[in-house]
C-alpha cells in the first residue's frame, strides 16, 4: 500500500525568506502524480502544484517550486519569497497512474506552514 | 471562490441519525469527489462520480452511500451517525474523470455528531 509521509508537523519562517516543505512516500508504482495541496484558514483546499513521475523536470508554479527525486521518493515543496498568504495547512499527496476505478489519491498528515511578518 | 458549492455549512446532529450532504460542481465539471477531514483520519478520499457514474471508491464506510444526478449535483449520505463520524467533509469537481486534472474544492460542511 502506498504511504504519504510529512516529517514537519508545523513550521514557521519570516516574511520574504524561503522555505522547504518535505514529504516523502512508499510505492511499488512506476507511473504515478504528486500533488502538493494548500489550506488556509478559510478551509478550502487549493491545488498548489503536480508532478508526473514520468517527468524529470521538477514543475515550478511562480514561487513555488519542487524537487522531485524519485529513486529517493521524495518530493518536497519550496516556496521562495514567502508572503503572509502562504501561511496555511500544506498537504502532499500521492495518486497512482490507472486507467479506471482505482485512482484514489492518499494524503500526507499536513505541515502547518506560518509566515511571520 | 472556486465555483463548487457546499450546503449545508454547518450540521449538528446525535448518533445514530442519518444526515445528507449537497454539492453542486463547476459549471461544465462531470466529476465530482467527496473527502473526509477529521483529526483522527487526516484527509481522506471517499468516493467519485463521473457523470452519473460511480467511478472510484477510497475509504468510504459501508453506512456511507453518495450518488450523482442528472444535473451533476451530488449528495453525500450519512447513516446510523457515530460521534468518531464529526469532521469536515469537501466535495470537489473537475472537468474529466482524470483524477490527475486539476480539483476544485468547495468550502466543506463542518458535521459535529453529539
Amino acid at each position: 500500500a502506498q504511504t504519504v509521509t510529512q516529517s514537519q508537523p508545523e513550521m514557521s519562517v519570516q516574511e520574504a525568506e524561503t522555505v522547504t516543505l518535505s514529504c516523502t512516500y512508499d510505492t511499488s508504482e512506476n507511473n504515478y502524480y504528486l500533488f502538493w495541496y494548500k489550506q488556509p484558514p478559510s478551509r478550502q483546499m487549493i491545488l498548489v502544484i503536480r508532478q508526473e513521475a514520468y517527468k524529470q523536470q521538477n514543475a515550478t508554479e511562480n514561487r513555488f517550486s519542487v524537487n522531485f527525486q524519485k529513486a529517493a521518493k521524495s518530493f518536497s515543496l519550496k516556496i521562495s519569497d514567502s508572503q503572509l498568504g502562504d501561511t496555511a495547512m500544506y498537504f502532499c499527496a500521492f495518486m497512482k497512474h490507472v486507467t479506471f476505478g482505482d485512482d484514489k489519491i492518499i494524503f500526507g498528515k499536513g505541515t502547518r506552514l506560518h509566515i511571520l511578518p | 471562490d472556486s465555483g463548487v458549492t457546499q450546503t449545508p455549512k454547518h450540521l449538528i446532529t446525535a448518533t445514530g441519525q442519518r444526515v445528507t450532504l449537497r454539492c453542486s460542481p463547476r459549471s461544465g465539471d462531470l466529476s465530482v469527489y467527496w473527502y473526509q477531514q477529521s483529526l483522527d483520519q487526516g484527509l481522506q478520499f471517499l468516493i467519485q462520480y463521473y457523470n452519473g457514474e460511480e467511478r472510484a471508491k477510497g475509504n468510504i464506510l459501508e453506512r456511507f452511500s453518495a450518488q450523482q444526478f442528472p444535473d451533476l449535483h451530488s449528495e453525500l449520505n450519512l447513516s446510523s451517525l457515530e460521534l468518531g463520524d464529526s469532521a469536515l467533509y469537501f466535495c470537489a469537481s473537475s472537468t474529466t474523470a482524470a483524477y490527475y486534472n486539476e480539483q476544485f474544492f468547495g468550502p466543506g460542511t463542518r458535521l459535529t455528531v453529539l
